[in-house]
């Protein structure tokens, strides 16, 4: 069974950073694409990132763009997304996904003084 | 980027009714790359549909996709009192994924 758990996020003053964390299990990690997906409170879906099965290209959301950075570590099973630069429009659930059949639950980024 | 459009963005129906969701694209998607998903507030999306018209594993026959080019649709036959929640459609096919903004099914 594939399983997808995210981790990391929590409160964060503008400015700050956060880096998220996503355990992946069920599957060959490896030998796929891995996505970021985010939801702000009341809104709809909005993908933000996704990296190449060897991590060697990625692509990102214009929002985002220069602020976030997506890695994995494929000798353990994780996704990560480096968050910096931090704005209240950045508060959101963040979903990692494999495709359009596998989500994680998701983690709560707020941006907030 | 391909914008999806969804309609309506509320559907105000009673239990045993059809509901009929719209999604719309700003250029052709494949309709290899076109699902649907079903949100209920706390939880992930689940997947409906996907390939525009193939149900995923556990959804039950009164769910439906149809469509193509540029015009897609959910159809579910006979609402249930748990299919009340907000369906988004989103295409995989063209990078970036992009997802339409959401419609309601609410109890009417």
């Amino acid at each position: 069974e594939v399983q997808l758990v995210e981790s990391g996020g929590g409160l964060v003053q503008p400015g700050g950073s956060l880096r998220l964390s996503c355990s992946a299990s069920g599957f060959a990690f490896s030998s796929y694409w891995m996505h970021w997906v985010r939801q702000a409170p009341g809104k709809g879906l909005v993908w933000v990132s996704r990296i190449n099965s060897d991590g060697s290209s990625s692509t990102y959301a214009d929002s985002v763009k220069g602020r976030f950075t997506i890695s994995r570590d494929n000798a353990k099973n994780t996704l990560f997304l480096q968050m910096n630069s931090l704005r209240a429009e950045d508060t959101a659930v963040y979903y990692c996904t494999r495709d359009v059949a596998n989500w994680g639950q998701g983690t709560l980024v707020t941006v907030s003084s | 980027e391909i914008v999806l459009t969804q309609s309506p963005g509320t559907l105000s129906l009673s239990p045993g009714e059809r509901a009929t969701l719209s999604c719309r694209a700003s250029q052709s998607v494949s309709s290899t790359s076109l699902a649907w998903y079903q949100q209920k507030p706390g939880q992930a999306p689940r997947l409906l549909i996907y390939g525009a018209s193939s149900r995923a594993t556990g959804i039950p026959d009164t769910f439906s996709g149809s469509g193509s080019g540029t015009d897609f649709t959910l159809t579910i036959s006979r609402l249930e009192p748990e299919d009340f929640a907000v369906y988004y459609c989103q295409q995989y096919g063209s990078s970036p994924w992009t997802f339409g903004q959401g419609t309601k099914v609410e109890i009417k």
